[in-house]
């Protein structure tokens, strides 16, 4: 069974700092996908990113940075030089590759304030 | 740049009654899904479906839910005798099929329901 875990509930930092949200993933499949979502105070949910098991490259976009390693089944994010409107929760999620099935499960998510 | 979108935006229901949330995908996704999350939890995947069946359900879909393609353009959720704990936002998502390219899902603002 996939399982994600984001061991930080709530991360608060002052505007300018850098700060990494961490992402643990359980899986036994060895092709599935890793996303990272945002859901400011509006609700909605934002695609930031989504990387598949075989490309362990790192990706910066941005103020924003991805840091995938499959050694530790961790898929990190970094937000550097933080703003105030970066305040959201932010989701983890993991999609196996196996069968039909294109379901997310995802974490139970991290809240960044960032304060001005 | 296309999106998927949710009506109504916010549905309030008598415990008991029947409710219809309504999505239309991205026009050229052929995977859809409903996901919830209840308020200050994770997002929980619901159902997938694909090719007009469900492809895979989670627990939470039990027999009181039901999906359906009704036309070319429109996805519903159905719950037909909703309770106090259905009351949460639930999320529409589409996404290509897998090894179409991408298959990262994109989620409509969501509906938020409200069961009294």
């Amino acid at each position: 069974a996939q399982k994600v875990t984001q061991a930080q509930t709530e991360i608060s930092v002052v505007e300018k700092e850098d700060v990494t949200l961490d992402c643990v993933y359980e899986t036994r499949d060895t092709t599935y996908y890793l996303f990272w979502y945002k859901q400011p105070p509006s609700g909605e949910l934002v695609f930031l990113i989504r990387r598949n098991s075989f490309d362990e490259q790192n990706e910066i976009s941005g103020r924003y940075s991805w840091n995938f390693q499959k050694s530790t089944s961790s898929f990190n994010f970094t937000i550097t030089a933080s703003q105030v409107v970066d305040s959201a929760v932010y989701f983890c999620a993991l999609s196996e590759a196996g069968g039909n099935n294109n379901d997310m499960r995802f974490g139970a998510g991290t809240r960044l304030t960032v304060k001005p | 740049e296309p999106e998927v979108t949710q009506t109504p935006s916010h549905q309030v229901t008598q415990m008991g009654q029947e409710v219809i949330l309504r999505c239309v995908p991205i026009s050229n996704h052929l995977y859809f899904y409903w996901y919830r999350q209840i308020l200050g939890q994770k997002v929980e995947f619901l159902v997938s479906f694909y090719n007009n069946e469900i492809s895979e359900k989670s627990e939470i879909f039990d027999d009181q839910f039901s999906v359906e393609r009704p036309d070319g353009s429109n996805f519903t959720l159905k719950i037909r005798s909703t309770k106090l704990e259905d009351s949460a936002m639930y999320f529409c998502a589409s996404s290509f099929p897998r090894g179409a390219g991408t298959d990262t899902q994109y989620f409509g603002p969501g509906t938020r329901l409200t069961v009294l």
